[in-house]
């Protein structure tokens, strides 16, 4: 069965740099999370895109963005990244009443 | 305050001896139920779920949970653990009204010894 995938798996970036973190969803799923988990901490809802649009938002800083585009994959823009961002991000779908089903997970280095 | 509490950080079992984790919520109504299961640098493995309907849930890996809605609780058990089973835990909730988000416990880290 399809999965959620991330891409990229890895990224190492440095200090004041963008990075831009993607998620396809699986198909016909129509909410897509987005959650970041910093080291031996517990994942944290960042935002979530029903039908493209935003539905939530979570404690997302003002230098992230997120969109959801036509064909329902997501990205997270990241501008002025600082030491603090490096976390895994994770990406989950789902579709009505179900479970959400996580992606593998970006992990961010920021040097 | 909504809230998920794992009361135990960090908890140590033999191999082949039982295992409960604990799960309180605190929430107006009562939220979806999750746990799930996360190795070192993995992503998160759903375990079980509770949405509505008969209170001890069946998940894989040998894993059972009770929602106990006078207690606010939702437990984890596994009869006989196995080195496998080392990992860190989190139990999870989703409202409808929050567009099932989920709000994560703080996780407990469970240590198999031989």
């Amino acid at each position: 069965a399809a999965g959620v995938i991330q891409s990229p798996r890895h990224l190492i970036k440095e200090k004041r740099e963008t990075a831009t973190l993607k998620c396809y969803p699986i198909p016909r799923h129509d909410t897509v999370y987005w959650y970041q988990q910093g080291p031996g901490q517990d994942p944290q809802f960042l935002i979530s895109f029903y039908e493209k649009m935003q539905s939530d938002k979570g404690s997302i800083p003002d230098r992230f963005s997120a969109q959801q585009f036509s064909d329902y994959h997501s990205e997270l823009n990241m501008s002025s990244l600082e030491l603090g961002d490096s976390a895994l991000y994770f990406c989950a779908s789902r579709i009505g009443l179900d479970e959400q089903y996580f992606g593998p997970g970006t992990r961010l280095t920021v040097t | 305050a909504q809230s998920v509490t794992q009361p135990d950080i960090h908890i140590t079992v033999s191999e082949g001896a039982s295992l409960e984790l604990r799960c309180n919520y605190s929430y107006g109504a009562t939220p979806y139920l999750f746990w799930y299961v996360q190795s070192p640098g993995q992503g998160l493995q759903l375990l079980l779920k509770y949405f509505s309907g008969d209170t001890l849930v069946q998940g894989i890996k040998g894993f059972e949970a009770e929602f106990k809605r006078s207690q606010s609780s939702f437990n984890l058990r596994k009869p006989s653990v196995h080195w496998s089973d080392a990992a860190e835990y989190f139990c999870a909730v989703a409202l409808r009204s929050n567009d099932y988000k989920l709000s994560f416990g703080a996780g407990t880290t469970v240590t198999v010894r031989a």
